[in-house]
């Protein structure tokens, strides 16, 4: 699988937009882009994914390069409720449908009040 | 939306015996679960993928013997840690993934069940 580079940890304030960098450089072109949260004490939840345009969701949005080789998700507005840990994957897209997510260490993003 | 319920959320053992985790699919039929621990300040680490009716395939540095999956039917899963000793200690957590309009199809995660060997 690609791997994926995301800093440890990243601070924001309450009430203001959270940019959160991704880096794949090795993406392949059937790779999906995937971010998840982990929330303390709870499973991971889905944030959003996408291929190659920008997506928005009631969540977040995802900016991805034009070269594919690094990402972006956008919190507009961060909460105290967006402190987690958020994970950056690449899936293969394979018709099978049932390769894992493989979990990098992610980045650790605290929200200050 | 899909939902996988997880129990127990949180289980204490004696050292020797065997704790069994359930993973439930609540609203859809899970084709393939996989299986995952997390040790404190730690990534989540696959343990095992599992599909419906077949045997799991565990990643490499797991025992099969000792994390015994069981999938057999397409709305349950459970991981029985046998003979769990302290370092078995961790947060396990599944998650399900159905039948989908395509590759895309979501990971959907259960809650996670914290087991405390002592």
């Amino acid at each position: 699988d690609a791997k994926t580079t995301q800093p440890n940890s990243m601070e924001s304030n309450e009430e203001e937009p959270v940019h959160l960098p991704c880096n794949h450089s090795t993406i392949s072109g059937t790779d999906y882009i995937h971010w998840y949260r982990q929330l303390p004490s709870q499973g991971p939840e889905y944030v959003i994914h996408g291929l190659t345009s920008n997506v928005n969701n009631r969540m977040a949005s995802l900016a991805i390069a034009e070269d594919r080789k690094s990402s972006t998700l956008i919190l507009h507005r961060a909460t105290l409720r967006d402190a987690a840990v958020y994970y950056c994957i690449l899936r293969r897209g394979l018709p099978s449908g049932n390769t894992p997510l493989v979990f990098g260490k992610g980045t650790r993003l605290s929200v200050i009040a | 939306g899909a939902v996988v319920s997880q129990h127990p959320s949180w289980v204490i053992c004696k050292s020797g015996t065997s704790v069994k985790i359930e993973c439930r699919s609540l609203d859809f039929q899970a084709t393939t679960m996989f299986w995952y621990r997390q040790f404190p300040k730690q990534s989540l680490m696959l343990m095992a993928t599992s599909n419906e009716g077949s045997k799991a395939t565990y990643e490499q540095g797991v025992e099969k013997d000792k994390f015994l999956i069981n999938h057999a039917s397409l709305t349950l899963s459970t991981l029985t840690v046998t003979s769990a000793h302290p370092e078995d200690s961790s947060f396990y957590i599944c998650s399900a993934r159905g039948k989908g309009p395509g590759p895309n199809y979501g990971y959907t995660f259960g809650s996670g069940t914290r087991l405390t060997v002592v």
